[in-house]
């Protein structure tokens, strides 16, 4: 099984200030394969990136993913006050997926 | 556009078996794609179960693989998950979701369903 490792496991912020998220993984995964979720409390997960860097469709350019190998990242350049939430990265890999712990983005 | 709703039972007594159907509506499970589901425990993380393709072929997380089933049921527009001899370490919110490519585009609003006495 291939592990997603995220950090910070919360990062406090304020709105309009950049945010980057790490999501590393524990063995060479393919860019393809690696996407980001955002969840918001009571609503199911929503798709961001996929591909490592290609936002789906609807998703503000603030929003950008990067990386290869086994270090990915996702930046919001400029947080806007719904940006507030926890983001999970995911990967497919052996076979099956796996997702990171999660990062809470908080308001500080 | 595309709307997944789950189903079943709320309350799932220990080593019972927990069943839970996912209605498709806006696609149709016989076109190309794979349907996943996908579980939360309350306040914790995501964890991938398992999915089916259009064709029937599974992919099962190793830890539940023993205990899981996932079936298709295309007359009905609708897939299902079976997972067995269930303990408290099942309780969780449910999700089924449709597949992009390698990740998850469509999601339903989740089922919560708790194993206990």
């Amino acid at each position: 099984e291939i592990v997603l490792t995220q950090s910070p496991g919360t990062l406090s912020l304020s709105p309009g200030e950049r945010a980057t998220l790490s999501c590393r993984a524990s063995q060479s995964i393919s860019s393809n394969y690696l996407s980001w979720y955002q969840q918001t409390p009571g609503q199911a997960p929503r798709l961001l990136i996929y591909g490592a860097s290609n936002r789906a469709t609807g998703i503000p350019d603030r929003f950008s993913g990067s990386g290869s190998g086994t270090d990915f990242a996702l930046t919001i350049s400029r947080l806007e006050p719904e940006d507030f939430a926890v983001y999970y990265c995911q990967q497919f890999g052996l076979s099956s997926y796996t997702f990171g712990q999660g990062t809470k983005l908080e308001i500080k | 556009q595309v709307q997944l709703q789950e189903s079943g039972p709320g309350l799932v007594e220990p080593s019972e078996t927990l069943s839970l159907t996912c209605a498709v509506s806006g696609a149709s499970v016989s076109s190309i794609s794979w349907w996943t589901w996908i579980r939360q425990p309350p306040g914790k993380g995501l964890e991938w179960i398992g999915e089916i393709s259009n064709s029937g072929i599974t992919k099962y997380n190793p830890s539940l693989e023993s205990r899981l089933t996932i079936s298709l049921d295309k007359s009905k527009n609708q897939f299902s998950l079976k997972l067995i001899s269930v303990t408290a370490a099942d309780t969780a919110l449910y999700y089924c979701a449709k597949n992009g490519g390698f990740d998850m585009l469509y999601w339903g609003r989740g089922t919560l369903v708790t194993v206990s006495s």
